[in-house]
């Protein structure tokens, strides 16, 4: 699986919209990318993913640059709930392998 | 959605016992499962692949008799902890992946272990 790096903290103002940002420039044809996010010693969360075209869900949309080396989570309006640590993992979406390999993450500060 | 069931969510146990920590999913079946361990600050490191009806694959320098784990069904995979030590404690965490749907791995809600 790819590595990624991500900044390995952010600041929001409540309200506000993030924009996590994550460089995958390995990544592989097969891979996507997906978004995690763990807050305090609690599992993961899955948040969304993606291949090459730009999603959407109720919680955050994803932006893939069209050469794939990078993405952006974008919270569209952060509150201090979203603090936690936000992890991107690119990965082979394949039925058995499993493997999620988790980089250090960004901890996403949200502040009133 | 999926969701994945880890027990028990803490744990305290005395340097030389073992622990036995169990991760269910509730609403699917799941062939593999996955256990990763982690530190305070760090990340999620993956200690083990977990496999229904077969044994399981440990990452580089994880010992695996140590840490045994046995997938016995499509819904249960367990991590016994042995002859705990103080180093032992972490979070443990536990994930698996629901075929029917897109949402790549659900994980459980951790198991914090603390060996004292």
């Amino acid at each position: 699986d790819a590595k990624t790096t991500q900044p390995p903290s952010m600041d929001c103002a409540e309200g506000r919209a993030a924009n996590l940002p994550c460089n995958h420039s390995t990544i592989s044809g097969n891979e996507y990318v997906y978004w995690y996010r763990q807050i305090h010693s609690q599992g993961p969360q899955y948040i969304i993913h993606g291949l090459k075209n730009n999603e959407t869900n109720e919680m955050a949309s994803l932006i893939i640059t069209e050469d794939r080396k990078s993405s952006t989570l974008i919270l569209p309006h952060a509150t201090l709930r979203d603090t936690a640590v936000y992890y991107c993992i690119v990965r082979v979406f394949n039925t058995n392998a499993g493997k999620s390999t988790f980089g250090d993450g960004t901890t996403l500060t949200v502040k009133p | 959605g999926a969701v994945v069931s880890q027990h028990p969510s803490w744990v305290i146990c005395k340097s030389g016992t073992s622990v036995k920590i169990e991760c269910r999913s509730l609403d699917f079946q799941a062939t593999t499962m996955f256990w990763y361990r982690q530190f305070p600050k760090q990340s999620l490191m993956l200690m083990a692949t977990s496999n229904e009806g077969s044994k399981a694959t440990y990452e580089q320098g994880v010992e695996k008799d140590k840490f045994l784990i046995n997938h016995a069904s499509l819904t249960l995979s367990t991590l016994t902890v042995t002859s705990a030590h103080p180093e032992d404690s972490s979070f443990y965490i536990c994930s698996a992946r629901d075929l029917s749907n897109n949402y790549g791995y659900t994980f459980g809600s951790g198991t914090r272990l603390t060996v004292v």
